[in-house]
């Protein structure tokens, strides 16, 4: 069955460091894969979307993810956080038969200043 | 200005008591989605609806039921049956697979 893994449920970096996301799915084809962002109390926010065709895959938010068939990874990257940032960060890949998405665990990224 | 209206925001509910969430879309999606959000447990499918008149039961139906009679609306119901109510509950719609989300109603057993 389709699944996603993110390993990290808590990261901390400092403002103007560099962030990486961890992401890793199980699935059956070269999946969609996705990203959402979730500030405290909101609904999820698109960053980013892989469908095909290049595996670097920029968003929004100065946010980029890259897609790794061998590892099975889809992972998130900033070059420089922002305070803003701070959030819950979520990555997606479409369930079996492709009708619905599920999401990882989901990673909270706190910015210490 | 399209999108996904969740009303309303928050939700309190006495136990025993059946509640209702309402999800409306105008962005003229066909599927639509219900999922229950709890701390560290990321977000989990309760009820989805590829079309009108048709929906399926997620991962955690159970205490939940939800109706489909028109493309733009997709209601939530909690009912008594369901143990442990109190959570986040998020509304989607999507195209190609990509979802588009509601604010989010935040319901709570008192």
């Amino acid at each position: 069955a389709q699944s996603v893994t993110q390993p990290d449920i808590h990261i901390t970096v400092s403002e103007g460091a560099s962030l990486e996301l961890r992401c890793n799915y199980s699935y059956g084809a070269t999946p969609y894969l996705f990203w959402y962002v979730q500030s405290p109390g909101q609904g999820l926010q698109l960053l980013l979307k892989y469908f095909s065709g290049d595996t670097l895959v920029q968003g929004i938010k100065g946010f980029e993810a890259e897609f790794k068939r061998s590892q099975s990874s889809f992972n998130l990257r900033k070059p420089s956080v922002h305070w803003s940032d701070a959030a819950e960060y979520f990555c997606a890949v479409p369930g079996e038969y492709g009708n619905k998405l599920v999401f990882g665990a989901g990673t909270i990224l706190r910015v210490k200043s | 200005d399209g999108g996904i209206t969740q009303s309303p925001k928050y939700l309190f509910r006495k136990e025993g008591q059946n509640v209702t969430l309402s999800c409306e879309q105008n962005l003229n999606h066909d599927a639509m989605y219900w999922y229950r959000q709890d701390p560290g447990q990321g977000l989990r499918l309760i009820y989805y609806s590829q079309i009108v008149n048709d929906f399926q039961k997620g991962d955690i139906a159970e205490g939940y039921s939800v109706s489909r009679e028109k493309k733009e609306s997709f209601p939530l119901t909690v009912t008594s049956a369901q143990k442990n109510p109190t959570a986040f509950y998020l509304c989607a719609s999507s195209i190609r697979t990509e979802a588009f989300f509601g604010q989010g109603t935040r319901l709570t057993v008192v």
